[in-house]
């Protein structure tokens, strides 16, 4: 079974300073890794996705993940957080089953908080 | 348009109640799904339709049913909700992945859903 597993329950910085947001995966086969984020009373809101290819992901809002097969960790990352990037973010990873061919199913992790403090 | 847009955003209900939330999306996408999301956890997956019909139920209790009458609609029908069924349903959307292909799913705002 896929899974993911995001090893902090918040994550607090220093606006201005760089921000790494944790998370490890377990599949069998090659990854599909999203990450969301979700602010409060909202939905998610799509960020970046590996699928293949380039190990660094540039995605939304300046935000940008590594892929590392070795460690399987999708660390997500940004040079120089802002206040406003306060918010829950989930690491996904598409559920590869044989009866979810063809849909986008996921199995998210717990979620981490950022605390992005002035 | 990458939107999803669900009604209501909130909704307070009794457990006798019949109610019902609904889902739109404009992207062309056949694949439509419903997530659960109780405070403080992350979403699970509940149902996945495609092309309009349902393709996954992740063993949903039956007092929650969905339905996809067109290829831009879901509802989910509630009927007979228990208190600890409050959560935020989440609608989601893709495109049906093709071989070699994926897409990422685009979530709408979410139904705060209570019930007493």
């Amino acid at each position: 079974a896929q899974s993911v597993a995001q090893p902090e329950d918040q994550v607090n910085v220093a606006e201005g300073n760089p921000l790494t947001v944790k998370c490890t995966y377990s599949v069998s086969g090659n990854p599909y890794l999203f990450w969301y984020v979700q602010y409060p009373n909202r939905g998610l809101q799509f960020l970046l996705k590996y699928i293949t290819g380039d190990n660094l992901v540039k995605g939304s809002y300046g935000f940008e993940a590594e892929f590392n097969k070795s460690q399987t960790s999708f660390h997500l990352k940004k040079p120089s957080a802002l206040v406003s990037d306060s918010a829950l973010y989930f690491c996904a990873v598409r559920d590869m089953g044989k009866a979810n061919t063809g849909f986008q199913k996921l199995v998210f992790g717990t979620g981490t908080r950022l605390l992005v403090s002035p | 348009d990458t939107e999803v847009t669900q009604t209501p955003k909130h909704l307070v209900m009794g457990m006798t109640n019949k109610k019902s939330l609904k889902c739109e999306q404009h992207m062309g996408h056949r694949a439509m799904y419903w997530y659960k999301q109780k405070a403080k956890k992350p979403p699970e997956l509940m149902f996945v339709y495609s092309y309009e019909k349902l393709s996954i139920n992740e063993s949903v209790p039956s007092r929650f049913s969905p339905e996809c009458p067109n290829s831009s609609l879901l509802n989910l029908h509630l009927h007979a909700l228990q208190p600890e069924d409050s959560a935020l349903y989440l609608c989601a959307s893709s495109h049906k992945i093709r071989q070699g292909k994926n897409t990422e799913a685009f979530f709408g705002q979410g139904t705060r859903l209570t019930v007493v």
